[in-house]
């Protein structure tokens, strides 16, 4: 199984500022299409996760621009540019390369 | 807008059987594949599998697949996750997904 590892944040994040979430695979999650195959999620506090990014750096519908997604073929992040109150959660990344899918073990952000 | 409405956890005893639906709507349900995963209660995400938008092919992880079966009636457009000889660890809140989308999740307790 592709083994995925998240790192911690730095917690609380001042709102107003920039965080980044890093994520690394055991595997490298690019194919040969040229896509590599990386979601972002988060969870809100109570609710259900919500997709952020998908194919590493694509932005899902209705997502705020100052998420975005980048990295290589195992070494990722995700970059929440201005954090507010709403982006406070537990982020998720996901590999979708390879059976079985995997996530990473989660990385909380508050907000100070 | 899609919906995903998951439904039939509860409390169940330990070796017994269960089968959680899930019913779609907002979307052509038989062009798409959907997926079952779960979340413990200390946060982790596990992937369980899921199934060809016709019913024809299913993938499970490894650890689950001798006691989970996913099935689908693109009919009434409903998703099935019948769980068999569950285990504590079992307990969880299971979510349907598809890509992007999913439900509320619907939780499971596994105890005596």
């Amino acid at each position: 199984d592709i083994v995925m590892t998240q790192g911690a944040l730095p917690n609380p994040v001042p709102s107003g500022e920039s965080a980044s979430i890093t994520c690394q695979s055991s595997k490298s999650l690019l194919h040969s299409n040229g896509k590599t195959y990386l979601n972002w999620y988060l969870q809100r506090p109570g609710q259900s996760p919500q997709l952020l990014i998908y194919w590493m750096s694509t932005r899902a519908s209705g997502v705020s621009d100052r998420f975005s997604g980048s990295g290589s073929g195992t070494d990722f992040t995700l970059k929440i540019s201005s954090v507010e109150a709403e982006d406070v959660g537990v982020y998720y990344c996901q590999q979708f390369l390879e059976y079985p899918r995997t996530f990473g073990g989660g990385t909380k952000l508050e907000l100070k | 807008e899609v919906q995903l409405v998951e439904s039939g956890g509860g409390l169940v005893q330990p070796g017994a059987s269960l089968k959680l639906s899930c019913v779609a709507s907002g979307f052509t349900f038989s062009d798409y594949w959907m997926s079952w995963v779960r979340q413990t209660p200390g946060k982790t995400m596990e992937w369980i599998g899921d199934i060809k938008y016709d019913g024809s092919y299913t993938n499970y992880a490894p650890s689950l697949k001798n006691r989970f079966t996913i099935s689908r009636d693109n009919a009434k457009s409903t998703l099935y996750l019948q769980m068999s000889n569950v285990r504590s660890e079992d307990t969880a809140t299971y979510y349907c997904t598809k890509f992007a989308y999913w439900g509320q999740g619907t939780l499971v307790t596994v105890s005596s």
